[in-house]
């Protein structure tokens, strides 16, 4: 099925410890996006990559990188993972082209622990 | 700066009773507007969304929403809650221009509750 594709599902990391969270999407879209969900926040958005080649940071990008490694792929890394990244990451993508037609694509999310 | 704010962060209702969520945003050009849902420890789900054409916006299971400019206001409604519709939504802004274009903007959600 046509959709984005986050991988792992659930990871527990040891303070200082490093991971990288994959995601994918089949659908051609330029734009990709990485959020982080917190009980009473909402969902805000960590990074974004407009197209390829191009990434931008978003409302809360400190300790995190990101990779936009084609149209296809856009990763999360955090370098030294803290406590206070414990979170639920959803990826989303997106085209202007698409104009609304379905909204934004959401991965279904990983659940990140940090001890 | 384009914002959303959801005014109640918790509803309940009984079930077979009229839903109303409330959503006032705040933007700089006409923004494009979505609600979605998420049911527990699932992912997001679009309901329904506003793309500056009509101003009464019909979604899935029922929801619908109409959007106000003299408001800034695009409450979610639905006249009759089931027990499945229990769960959390976000009312999100899009903004419309520029480098960010595309980016979401979520409200901090509102958990609806259905008793039956």
């Amino acid at each position: 099925n046509a959709g984005v594709t986050q991988t792992p599902k659930f990871q527990v990391l040891k303070t200082g410890q490093s991971m990288t969270l994959q995601c994918a999407q089949d659908m051609n879209h330029n734009s990709m996006y990485w959020y982080r969900q917190d009980p009473g926040m909402g969902l805000r958005l960590i990074y974004y990559s407009a197209s390829e080649g191009t990434t931008d940071k978003g409302e809360v990008p400190n300790g995190y990188n990101v990779s936009r490694l084609n149209k296809r792929e856009f990763s999360l890394r955090l370098e030294s993972a803290a406590p206070s990244q414990t979170s639920v990451y959803f990826c989303a993508s997106w085209d202007p082209w698409d104009s609304y037609k379905d909204g934004y694509t959401f991965g279904s999310g990983t659940r990140l622990t940090v001890v | 700066a384009q914002s959303v704010t959801q005014l109640d962060s918790h509803v309940s209702v009984s079930e077979g009773t009229p839903v109303l969520l409330r959503c006032n945003y705040s933007s700089s050009y006409s923004p494009s507007l979505f609600w979605y849902v998420q049911h527990p420890n699932k992912g997001l789900q679009l309901l329904l969304k506003y793309t500056s054409a009509a101003t009464l916006v019909k979604g899935i299971n029922g929801f619908e929403a109409e959007f106000k400019k003299s408001e800034t206001s695009f409450h979610l409604t639905k006249p009759s809650a089931h027990m499945s519709d229990a769960a959390e939504y976000f009312c999100v802004v899009s903004e419309g221009y520029g480098g960010s274009q595309g980016n979401l903007i979520f409200g901090k959600g509102t958990k609806l509750s259905v008793k039956p």
